[in-house]
């Protein structure tokens, strides 16, 4: 079966770094995107990587390992407003989004 | 991009009736796609929906149940038939529409449906 694993919460403090991980096993991989769900809210999204490697945008950095199935998103000089879900969805070979469960951050001052 | 909205964007039903949730879309786009979330979990495909033909539906999903019409490239409705309060959830549509280098799946804002 699919399924992608990621911890359902993370404490972090005001500006100080947090990782989210994120590792999947799907038919087929066509890209991996993270999301940001604030409560009561829709997802928007963050970022996208279908190569190896990190992709930075601002404050927010996602990496990807495909040979080992792994993701992370790393989140720089927290903020209260990063405070959210935050989802790992994977394309798999049929252009389906696979959706994580969502890991949700609580920023403390 | 794409700009989704959704009406209702909330709603209180009694058990046994049933709502229509509208999607529209600001382009034309292929493929639309029916979510819903219940309080603390992710999202879960219920359908795809696609221009001229019967939507596709997921796993635990029938077409009795939530019954969708896609008339044309930006607009689709889904209907939860029959509601019970195990219907509560958030009803989400989406689009796969080109983002600033790829495509992207974007949200509309979704509608918050309790059932007493």
């Amino acid at each position: 079966g699919q399924n992608i694993d990621q911890p359902t919460e993370m404490t972090a403090t005001e500006g100080a770094i947090v990782q989210i991980n994120c590792t999947y096993q799907t038919s087929g991989f066509n890209g991996l995107f993270w999301y940001q769900q604030h409560a009561g809210e829709a997802p928007t999204f963050l970022s996208y990587n279908v190569l190896d490697g990190l992709e930075e945008k601002g404050r927010f950095s996602s990496f990807l390992s495909r040979s080992k199935g792994y993701s992370y998103l790393l989140l720089k000089e927290l903020q209260m407003k990063d405070s959210a879900s935050y989802l790992c969805a994977v394309l798999d070979s049929n252009y389906q989004l696979i959706w994580g469960a969502g890991t949700k951050l609580i920023i403390k001052p | 991009s794409a700009v989704i909205s959704q009406k209702p964007s909330r709603d209180i039903c009694q058990r046994g009736t049933s709502l229509t949730i509208q999607c529209q879309v600001d382009s034309q786009v292929t493929m639309m796609f029916w979510y819903r979330q219940q309080p603390g979990q992710s999202l879960t495909l219920i359908a795809t929906a696609n221009q001229g033909s019967e939507a596709t539906y997921e796993s635990g999903f029938v077409i009795d149940k939530f019954p969708i019409s896609r008339p044309n490239l930006t607009f689709s409705t889904l209907t939860v038939s029959n509601m019970s309060p195990e219907d509560s959830s958030i009803y989400l549509c989406s689009v796969v529409a080109q983002g600033e280098d790829h495509n992207e799946q974007f949200f509309g804002p979704g509608t918050r449906l309790t059932v007493l």
